[in-house]
């Protein structure tokens, strides 16, 4: 089973709107990781927030992390049609690597 | 420009030959590592090197196998590729556990 998962497969916005995608995890973390994948491409990091934190932006991003529920989400604002990709948080355990979730294909509609 | 560039994009294979899928990273990191994508799967770990010729199998190290030896290049074989080994591979590259870069990936169809 997927030591980080969203809990969502699919979201639409338009463009202008908010959009929050949730990821739950399961093991106990060091940090936790947001990455993008447009159709084509590689994933690409977004936000890195660490166990001590509590909330990290950037840009038009924002993460939380809630160690106490073993979760968190990440929160685009003012949606852009160029944000429509995957989006996947992700572990580190014992430094072995990435574990990914699923992902959430999120789709912003003009 | 820091980054992690994979050769070749595309590659169609028969079965039962062998397949040499390449990456670089020009950031001297240590560690790098080798996924591969399907759908409905997400991203699973192939192989993890910790430097030159430090390597250690990740979850699905089956059928693959993995060279070092320069620190900026980091390859995936293929002894006799099989049906099931199609799909899109990643190769990544990191500093410690947290800064991570990918490849945009290499498109593998064996037929």
């Amino acid at each position: 089973s997927q030591l980080a998962e969203e809990n969502l497969w699919a979201l639409s916005v338009h463009e202008g709107e908010s959009v929050t995608v949730n990821c739950s995890y399961k093991t106990s973390i060091t940090a936790l990781q947001w990455y993008r994948q447009k159709s084509g491409e590689g994933p690409a990091q977004l936000i890195l927030i660490r166990s001590n934190e509590r909330e990290k932006r950037n840009g038009r991003l924002r993460a939380t992390l809630d160690t106490s529920s073993q979760s968190s989400s990440l929160s685009i604002t003012a949606t852009r049609c160029e944000d429509t990709a995957v989006y996947f948080c992700a572990t580190a355990p014992y430094a072995q690597g990435l574990t990914f979730g699923l992902g959430t294909r999120v789709s912003v509609f003009p | 420009d820091m980054k992690v560039t994979q050769m070749p994009r595309y590659l169609i294979k028969r079965m039962g030959e062998n397949v040499l899928l390449e990456c670089g990273q020009d950031m001297s990191h240590e560690t790098m590592y080798w996924y591969r994508q399907d759908p409905g799967l997400g991203l699973q770990l192939i192989y993890i090197s910790y430097d030159v010729d430090s390597n250690s199998e990740g979850d699905i190290p089956k059928g693959y196998r993995v060279s070092r030896k320069k620190r900026e290049h980091f390859s995936l074989i293929l002894d006799s590729a099989k049906t099931n080994q199609t799909s899109v591979y990643f190769c990544a590259s990191s500093s410690g556990d947290s800064d991570y870069t990918f490849g945009s990936g290499t498109r593998l169809l064996v037929i």
